[in-house]
């Protein structure tokens, strides 16, 4: 099976830099995504990684250590549309499942 | 391009009913994937249809399946519907199968209230 954690809540400012952290376990690994997801609104995709490293993509950048199973998704100069829950998503390599952590709600104070 | 489109967005229906959710996805997609998101158990994957054929298939009972037609378009049905079914419906289309595609487009979801 899989078990997805990540943080419930985390509160950042405006301008700041934050990194939301997601550990995993999983009898087969075939990739790890985040989603950006607004309340009362469907999830978006922000990034998806399967080789260990940081990939990069404007603002957000995710990272990704396959022997530690641990990811992160770092989110540069804050901005206040960018309150939010973030998931974290593996797909296991076994049947192409997509399993997803609870997710992690970001406040962005001003 | 339009996006994926998802009806009804609101049901409410009782213990013991069934229910059909319909999926359209993004033209020239053929993956559909859909998952149920609950406050208590977060986003869980139910099954994934590409070219009419299930591909995946989460752990749900049998109570929950789905179809897919030749034009992509994806149904789900729930039978004899448990309070516990209350939730948002979201579907998911992507260019290809997993492990092929690696973004996946959400609709806006399908709330399903069971009284």
């Amino acid at each position: 099976g899989q078990n997805i954690d990540q943080p419930t809540e985390m509160t950042a400012t405006e301008g700041a830099i934050v990194q939301i952290n997601c550990t995993y376990q999983t009898s087969g690994f075939n990739g790890l995504f985040w989603y950006q997801q607004h309340a009362g609104e469907a999830p978006t995709f922000l990034s998806y990684n399967v080789l260990d490293g940081l990939e990069e993509k404007g603002r957000f950048s995710s990272f990704l250590s396959r022997s530690k199973g641990y990811s992160y998704l770092l989110l540069k100069e804050l901005q206040m549309k960018d309150s939010a829950s973030y998931l974290c998503a593996v797909r296991d390599a076994n049947n192409n499942d997509m399993r997803f952590g609870a997710g992690t709600r970001l406040t962005v104070k001003p | 391009k339009a996006g994926v489109t998802q009806t009804p967005r609101y049901l409410i229906k009782t213990r013991g009913q069934q229910v059909t959710l319909s999926c359209s996805p993004i033209s020239g997609h053929r993956s559909v994937s859909w998952y149920q998101q609950t406050p208590g158990q977060g986003l869980q994957f139910l099954f994934e249809y590409f070219s009419e054929t299930q591909r995946n298939k989460g752990n749900f009972p049998g109570r929950f399946s789905g179809r897919q037609f030749s034009n992509s378009r994806s149904e789900m049905n729930v039978s004899t519907l448990e309070l516990g079914d209350s939730a948002l419906y979201l579907c998911a289309s992507s260019l290809l199968a997993s492990p092929n595609s690696n973004e996946q487009f959400f609709g806006p979801g399908t709330r399903l209230t069971v009284l």
